[in-house]
């Protein structure tokens, strides 16, 4: 059974410092999701990770993928109030599968 | 209008009614998912088709059924609800072709007294 651990949980920042979240997972799997949620909304896909290796970046954020040892991080630079939200890192299953295991979510608040 | 469109948006109902929760989407894609959201949980999935005559059971499906009516649309039922079936339920689909993320509805929040 895929476990999918992000760390931490709860995230207090003030602006202007960088953060790192974790995401690990227990089996093998070279498709990995980063989702946005702010409060009481749906989530939004902010990054895909498809190999071991990857990389992406857009704006404050920056994730990577280690699938070697099955790691995922989610890299905030100089963060900004508007950063605050819920972040969840979700992992298919493997081969062609495209069913997602979620991680329990860090809550990032950014303090002025 | 939203690629994606879940109804009701809210819901409050009591114990053991029957509930239908539909999800209705323009996205041309094949796959449809069901999940619940609890605090602190994640999201948790309930059932899932691949296409419309292929229904998986999630991770916690006791519970609940659900119906794959058309290629665009997946109604997630509650026999007999229960209150600690009380959370906030989401949409999702996918197209098995390419490699992008699942796309998510504005979700259901249902309240079962």
């Amino acid at each position: 059974e895929l476990k999918v651990e992000q760390n931490p949980l709860f995230l207090s920042m003030q602006e202007g410092k960088n953060y790192t979240i974790y995401c690990n997972y227990s089996t093998t799997s070279d498709r990995l999701y980063w989702y946005r949620q702010d409060p009481g909304k749906s989530l939004e896909s902010l990054f895909v990770l498809l190999s071991n290796g990857a990389v992406k970046q857009e704006g404050r954020l920056m994730a990577s993928l280690d699938t070697k040892a099955r790691l995922s991080t989610l890299h905030i630079t100089a963060a900004v109030h508007d950063l605050s939200a819920t972040y969840f890192c979700a992992v298919d299953g493997g081969g062609s599968n495209y069913k997602l295991t979620f991680g329990k979510g860090t809550l990032l608040t950014v303090n002025p | 209008d939203a690629d994606v469109t879940q109804t009701p948006r809210n819901r409050i109902t009591k114990t053991g009614k029957r509930i239908m929760l539909e999800c209705s989407q323009t996205k041309g894609h094949d796959r449809m998912y069901w999940y619940r959201q609890d605090p602190g949980l994640g999201l948790r999935l309930i059932y899932y088709s691949f296409d419309v005559k292929d229904i998986n059971k999630g991770e916690i499906s006791d519970g609940y059924s659900v119906s794959r009516q058309a290629q665009a649309k997946f109604s997630l039922s509650l026999e007999s609800a229960i209150p600690n079936q009380t959370a906030l339920y989401f949409c999702a689909t996918s197209d098995s072709t390419v490699n992008q993320p699942q796309h998510f509805g504005d979700g259901t929040r249902l309240s079962i007294l």
